[in-house]
């Protein structure tokens, strides 16, 4: 397997921009995850899914972030607008439903200017 | 809500044995996860405890003990490769908090 996917490895934008995240789990892991990292904050879970459906969001800052799962192999992560503040690496996991070992992808660094 | 404390920084030579300790507090506890992530990368799995005790992988082993809301992860034979992050976490159902990590840095 691939592992999981992630897109762009890079962004750049600038503030009030749309930015759109993407991931693709591995195959057969019922359990999605979304994490950012920062220097202050350190690694925070912003949401996860299971089976597609959202089960937990209390991790998402602001309604300025939003994510999907419209299908078992595809989940977005999107912020609008973007503000320099959302500046972290974002990364997306998944597991295979124990919740104990999750396989995190490359993530995503993004930088809003 | 959960609060994890690791040492922030541990440094040692080639060969030797470190030690991360863990104390957690949380509500709603099945087990404590170490993770390891390299500078640039993304955060790989090392080893999980659900249960009282010492778990080995090679020259990894990690502890935990419920009661006292503690647990640790052992390096051992350290090696270069293994300068590094690592965190604990606890995980509430199918959900990790995360520690703010320890940043091991080994010495030749």
């Amino acid at each position: 397997d691939a592992g999981v996917i992630q897109s762009p490895r890079h962004e750049v934008t600038e503030m009030g921009q749309e930015v759109t995240l993407r991931c693709k789990p591995i195959s057969g892991h019922d359990y999605l995850f979304w994490y950012r990292q920062t220097m202050m904050r350190g690694l925070e879970l912003l949401i996860y899914f299971n089976n597609n459906v959202p089960i937990d969001d209390s991790g998402m800052p602001e309604d300025r972030f939003s994510a999907k799962m419209p299908n078992a192999s595809f989940s977005t992560l999107k912020i609008q607008p973007s503000e320099p503040r959302d500046s972290a690496v974002y990364f997306c996991a998944s597991s295979s439903g124990t919740g104990a070992e999750q396989y995190f992808g490359p993530g995503t660094r993004l930088t809003v200017t | 809500g959960q609060s994890l404390e690791q040492p922030s920084e541990v440094t040692a030579v080639e060969g030797a044995i470190v030690q991360i300790n863990c104390t957690y507090q949380t509500s709603g506890f099945y087990g404590l996860s170490w993770y390891q992530q390299h500078d640039g990368g993304a955060p790989t799995f090392l080893s999980y405890n659900a249960l009282d005790g010492l778990e080995e992988t090679g020259r990894f082993s990690s502890f935990l003990s419920r009661s006292d809301s503690y647990g640790y992860l052992l390096l051992q034979e350290l090696q270069m490769k293994d300068s590094a992050s690592y965190f604990c976490a606890v995980s509430n159902d199918y959900k990790l908090s995360f520690g703010a990590g320890t940043t091991v840095t080994v010495r030749a």
